[in-house]
């Protein structure tokens, strides 16, 4: 059975950094690439950064680029997210997310909260 | 970036009826194209992709039809389940999702 069990998440003041981390099972996790995922409070959903199955290369959209940072270790079967200068519009539910190989992100973690907050 | 428009922003059916979300994109997405559904307190579940190919275990009252850039997703039969928010999502280039249709019981 695929797992993805995300950690990390809290409250943290406006400026400062969290690492998300998002530990693998069931399933082979370096054949993947795998992906960010957040959810603002009763909002839609925005893809944060991936990174393909070596961790060889990351991409992200421009409203967290330059802040976050995504990195894998396959030896542990474990995403990270590396945010810094947070700020309010970070809060949110972060999902690890399994990329299948048809494109769309076939398995969901539970979700991690992030609040950016003073 | 491609733009992902969803319609309708909410909906409310009756058990046993169908439904039809709709999504459009701002440019041809080449049936790069998913449907989420994601319960209340829950994470987001696959239902289709490729616009029109069921996820795994999914029950086949659902289905996904479209091309170009207009795509909808169909319930038949709805049941007390199917309760749940909707988003679709393109993966053509990069990736973004529509806002969402928030399903209720009539």
């Amino acid at each position: 059975e695929v797992q993805l069990v995300e950690s990390g998440g809290g409250l943290v003041q406006p400026g400062r950094s969290l690492k998300l981390s998002c530990v693998a099972s069931g399933f082979t996790f370096n054949n993947y690439w795998m992906t960010w995922i957040r959810q603002a409070p009763g909002k839609g959903l925005e893809w944060v950064a991936s990174i393909t199955n070596t961790g060889g290369s990351t991409y992200y959209p421009d409203s967290v680029k330059g802040r976050f940072t995504i990195s894998r270790d396959n030896a542990k079967s474990t995403l990270y997210l590396q945010m810094n200068s947070l700020r309010s519009e970070d809060t949110a539910t972060y999902y690890c997310t399994r990329d299948s190989p048809t494109g769309p992100f076939d398995y969901w973690g539970q979700g991690v909260m992030v609040t950016v907050s003073s | 970036d491609i733009q992902m428009t969803q319609s309708p922003a909410s909906l409310s059916a009756s058990l046993g009826e169908t439904v039809t979300i709709e999504c459009r994109a701002s440019e041809d997405i080449y049936n790069g194209l998913a449907w989420y559904q994601q319960k209340p307190g829950k994470s987001p579940q696959l239902l289709i992709y490729n616009a029109n190919s069921l996820h795994t275990g999914v029950p086949s009252r659902f289905s996904g039809s479209g091309s170009g850039t207009q795509y909808s997703l169909k319930i038949n039969s709805l049941q007390s389940e199917d309760v749940a928010s909707y988003f679709c999502q393109q993966y053509y280039d990069y990736d973004t999702f529509g806002a969402g249709t928030k399903l209720e019981l009539k």
